[in-house]
């Protein structure tokens, strides 16, 4: 258990519809990353949060943001899903948003399963 | 942009036998490199990483050597067992990504007793 937590497991919906995705960061961590898995991308970096500021931006599409909050949860919203949305959303921490030392592991949660149909 | 290229999978193999999974980065500068292993319906646990160039880096019989020269972190282990099944991950990070990780497309590892 690597202390992340993300919420829901599973999630299904239809074309068009708006999702949230939550994120729970392991206790003491102040960044948070997203990531999306998908059979055709890969593991793509989408957006990462640090102490509730946006820090860097990946291959995110303008129909998704995130946000993370004074409690240091964090939140994906997809909206106007399309089929091809439908992937693996992974949530990680760190203590800092930088990496070298063990205190920059990024840990991940177990992720979110979103299919769009 | 930068990227990290692995060999294809799956790859399949007997107990004990000898694993080499390879791995090759684009970034310029000295990024960091990792390994990062996917076991069936889990998140991704980082195996082992290294920070600069010739560092080693070890964990679980696994082992990576930062290879500058030839842009390479390949993953070996000596002999694997059954429960190194699992999909794994080369990745990097740039000094100045902020933590960005990029992935590369991960390999299926299946070993058979």
């Amino acid at each position: 258990d690597s202390g992340v937590t993300q919420t829901p497991k599973h999630l299904i919906t239809a074309t068009g519809q708006r999702v949230t995705l939550r994120c729970s960061p392991r206790s003491g961590d102040l960044s948070v990353y997203w990531y999306q898995q998908s059979l055709d991308q890969g593991l793509q970096f989408l957006i990462q949060y640090y102490n509730g500021e946006e820090r860097a931006k990946g291959n995110i599409l303008e129909r998704f943001s995130a946000q993370q909050f004074p409690d240091l949860h964090s939140e994906l919203n997809l909206s106007s899903l399309e089929l091809g949305d439908s992937a693996l959303y992974f949530c990680a921490s760190s203590l800092r948003p930088s990496s070298g030392g063990l205190d920059y592991e990024q840990y991940f949660g177990p992720g979110t399963r979103l299919t769009v149909t | 942009g930068n990227s990290v290229t692995q060999m294809e999978g799956p790859v399949t193999l007997s107990e004990e036998a000898f694993l080499t999974i390879n791995c090759t980065y684009t970034a310029t500068g000295y990024p960091s490199l990792f390994w990062y292993v996917q076991y069936p319906g889990e998140g991704l646990q980082l195996l082992l990483k290294a920070t600069k160039a010739d560092d080693k880096g070890s964990n679980k019989g696994f082992e990576a050597t930062y290879r500058k020269e030839t842009t390479s972190f390949h993953l070996e282990k000596g002999s694997v067992q059954v429960s190194d099944s699992a999909v794994y991950f080369c990745a990097q990070e740039e000094g100045t990504s902020y933590g960005k990780l990029t992935f590369g497309q991960g390999t299926i590892l299946t070993v058979h007793p």
